[in-house]
């Protein structure tokens, strides 16, 4: 099956500065890449995905960028600001077929000093 | 819309004892999942139902049951709670798009 793997665990930021995460996958079949934002005793959100035929995709200061030839996909966050501080989860997965299974990584702690 | 709904938000069992955790939509989505949240440990699929009237196993099935009960409702059942079944639980739904809607968690603690 599909394992994904997610670094740095643990990200400490100035606020302005730009934070990255990155995350590995091991299926080459996997086509649909998501990225989850979960503040403190909340549910995940969608926050920006991509799927494999895009390599890049931004949405005003996220940015995700996928190489699919290593297999490994990125979030980037510029201009951080004290409300990102939050857990981010990268996931790879199929985007058809019947329940198109998502296989997480074990998730990054983001902290935006002020 | 309420989207993904979960009951109940906090419970406490002791070791041994059976619950159900229920979960619905209103999104008319096909696809329903459970998951369970461990730190340092993602998400982690339990079960999920592609459809009405299908179920399949995820990643970590054991010691839990699923019932698709109709469209709207996935409900998840622990017949014999241990302490290795302390989590949060997530109940997601997904539609047309590939991403998953999740529900706002349920907090289990197992003594």
């Amino acid at each position: 099956g599909e394992n994904v793997e997610q670094h740095p665990s643990t990200l400490s930021v100035q606020e302005g500065d730009s934070a990255v995460i990155k995350c590995t996958y091991s299926d080459s079949a996997s086509n649909y890449f998501p990225w989850y934002k979960q503040e403190l005793g909340k549910r995940p959100q969608l926050i920006i995905d991509i799927r494999s035929n895009v390599g890049e995709k931004k949405d005003q200061r996220i940015a995700v960028t996928l190489n699919k030839t290593a297999k490994h996909f990125s979030l980037h966050i510029t201009e951080t600001q004290p409300e990102d501080s939050a857990v981010y989860f990268c996931a790879a997965g199929g985007s058809n077929g019947a329940g198109n299974k998502l296989t997480f990584g074990g998730g990054t702690r983001v902290l935006v000093k002020p | 819309n309420a989207g993904v709904t979960q009951t109940p938000k906090f419970q406490v069992l002791k070791t041994g004892q059976s619950m159900t955790l229920q979960c619905a939509q209103d999104m008319n989505h096909n696809s329903m999942y459970w998951y369970r949240q461990d730190p340092g440990m993602g998400l982690r699929l339990i079960y999920y139902s592609a459809s009405e009237g299908t179920t399949d196993k995820g990643e970590v099935p054991n010691g839990y049951n699923v019932s698709r009960l109709n469209k709207r409702e996935f409900s998840l059942r622990l017949e014999s709670a241990a302490p290795s079944q302390t989590s949060v639980y997530f109940c997601a739904s997904r539609g047309g798009t590939p991403s998953r809607a999740f529900g706002p968690g349920t907090r289990l603690l197992v003594l």
